[in-house]
């Protein structure tokens, strides 16, 4: 069975630009979730997506964002990129009913 | 509120010792306490869960300890083997997890020395 699968592995954007990341599920699951790792902060909640629909975000602004196609494949945009949005970026998915997220080996984000 | 703090920061052990690394949280609402295991260039992998409703919960080498009480869970690890080397992460969640994400202490970086 294949993993979560996470795209780029790297990612390396100018202060200003956006930033597309792109995650995919492992098959069956419905439940997407975004987090970001910054060096010194740990983990920390971005989104949930299940079903097509965003369910919950973290304490991030709104320049974050993204969706989940009817494949349950998934999209991270972070748009007007501040020097402190380098980061690794992990996506996660469960089955609908969490009792256990997979993750990705994840983006590493860096602006410059 | 919704922090989970997690000590210590680094820990160094001996090949064959118990390593043992610490939780504190102060939501009562959480219910669900995961620990994961990262490597280098890896994504965090589940390493073992606990609910409230029990006091301990062994697998293989890893054990976790719960105490409501005191809202504190702990992870031992037994017999503890240089490919244990790794960063550790607790973490909880109420309703499932789904509905607020997972809240994450600040992880532990584990050395096993030969």
């Amino acid at each position: 069975e294949a993993g979560v699968t996470q795209s780029p592995t790297h990612l390396i954007k100018t202060r200003g630009q956006q930033a597309t990341l792109r995650c995919s599920p492992i098959s069956g699951h419905t439940s997407v979730y975004w987090y970001q790792q910054a060096l010194g902060l740990g983990l920390q909640f971005l989104l949930w997506y299940d079903e097509g629909e965003e369910r919950n975000r973290g304490n991030f602004p709104p320049r974050f964002s993204g969706r989940q196609f009817p494949n349950y494949s998934s999209e991270l945009n972070v748009n007007a990129l501040e020097l402190e949005d380098s980061a690794l970026y992990l996506c996660a998915s469960s089955p609908g009913t969490f009792y256990g997220y997979t993750f990705g080996s994840g983006t590493r984000l860096t602006v410059v | 509120q919704q922090q989970v703090k997690q000590s210590p920061q680094s820990l160094i052990v001996q090949k064959g010792g118990i390593s043992i690394i610490n939780c504190a949280y102060e939501n009562t609402a959480f219910d669900y306490f995961p620990w994961y295991q990262q490597f280098p260039g890896k994504g965090p992998a589940l390493l073992i869960a606990i609910r409230p409703d029990v006091s301990e919960k062994k697998e293989g080498r890893f054990t976790i300890s719960f105490n409501k009480s005191a809202k504190q869970f702990s992870l031992h690890i037994m017999d503890s083997q240089p490919g244990d080397s790794a960063t550790y992460f607790c973490a909880a969640s109420s309703s499932g997890g789904g509905a607020d994400g997972l809240t994450f202490g600040k992880g532990t970086h584990l050395i096993i020395q030969p």
